[in-house]
């Protein structure tokens, strides 16, 4: 089955810097990575998604970039505000069953 | 709260009760998730409904028994659980013909005394 690998396990940045999380899928046959934003108390929410036929995709502040041969995508945040910080989660989507692997999960905590 | 809602949101039950989780959609969508969040392993998934239908189970303890009774309710038996089962329990759907986005629910904060 598919593994997804997530690093930084924590992030901390000062308001207005940028953000990088990487992730490493094991599935060659993926096509879909979604990201997924989780503050405090809440549930997960899609903020961001690619699929394996684009390298790169932006949301006003937010960018995914994904590396097929190498099998990795990245999710960047430009200019960090404090309402960033939560728990971002890379997923990738299995093959096989159309189920989602997702990472562990990075915590970013952006500072004023 | 709309689209995705669970009941109870906070539950604390002894190793002997027995208990259900309860997940609705209201989004019209035709496959629905059971997911654990706890701090060893955020996101692990348990069960998939595909139209009804369970089509993955992944390795997860017989004490949880998923049932699916139509496409808008999704419910996680629960029996004779252990204290390392207490963690946050996500439900989450999605529309399998169209988009993969999954659209998750506020989740049952579990407590297993």
């Amino acid at each position: 089955g598919e593994n997804v690998e997530q690093h930084p396990s924590t992030l901390s940045v000062q308001e207005g810097d940028s953000a990088v999380i990487k992730c490493t899928y094991s599935d060659s046959a993926s096509n879909y990575f979604p990201w997924y934003k989780q503050e405090l108390g809440k549930r997960p929410q899609l903020i961001i998604d690619i699929r394996s036929n684009v390298g790169e995709k932006k949301d006003q502040r937010i960018a995914v970039t994904l590396n097929k041969t190498a099998k990795h995508f990245s999710l960047h945040i430009t200019e960090t505000q404090p309402e960033d910080s939560a728990v971002y989660f890379c997923a990738a989507l299995n093959s096989g069953y159309s189920t989602l692997t997702f990472g562990k999960g990075t915590m970013l905590l952006v500072s004023p | 709260e709309t689209g995705v809602t669970q009941t109870p949101r906070h539950l604390v039950m002894g190793m002997t009760n027995k208990k259900s989780l309860k997940c609705e959609q209201h989004l019209g969508h035709n496959a629905m998730y059971w997911y654990k969040q706890s701090a060893k392993k955020p996101l692990e998934l348990m069960f998939v409904y595909s139209l009804e239908e369970r089509v993955e189970n992944n390795s997860v303890p017989s004490r949880f028994s998923p049932e699916c009774p139509n496409s808008s309710h999704l419910f996680l038996h629960l029996h004779t659980l252990q204290p390392e089962d207490s963690a946050l329990y996500l439900c989450a759907s999605s529309s399998r013909d169209s988009s993969y986005e999954q659209y998750f629910g506020p989740g049952t904060r579990l407590t297993v005394t």
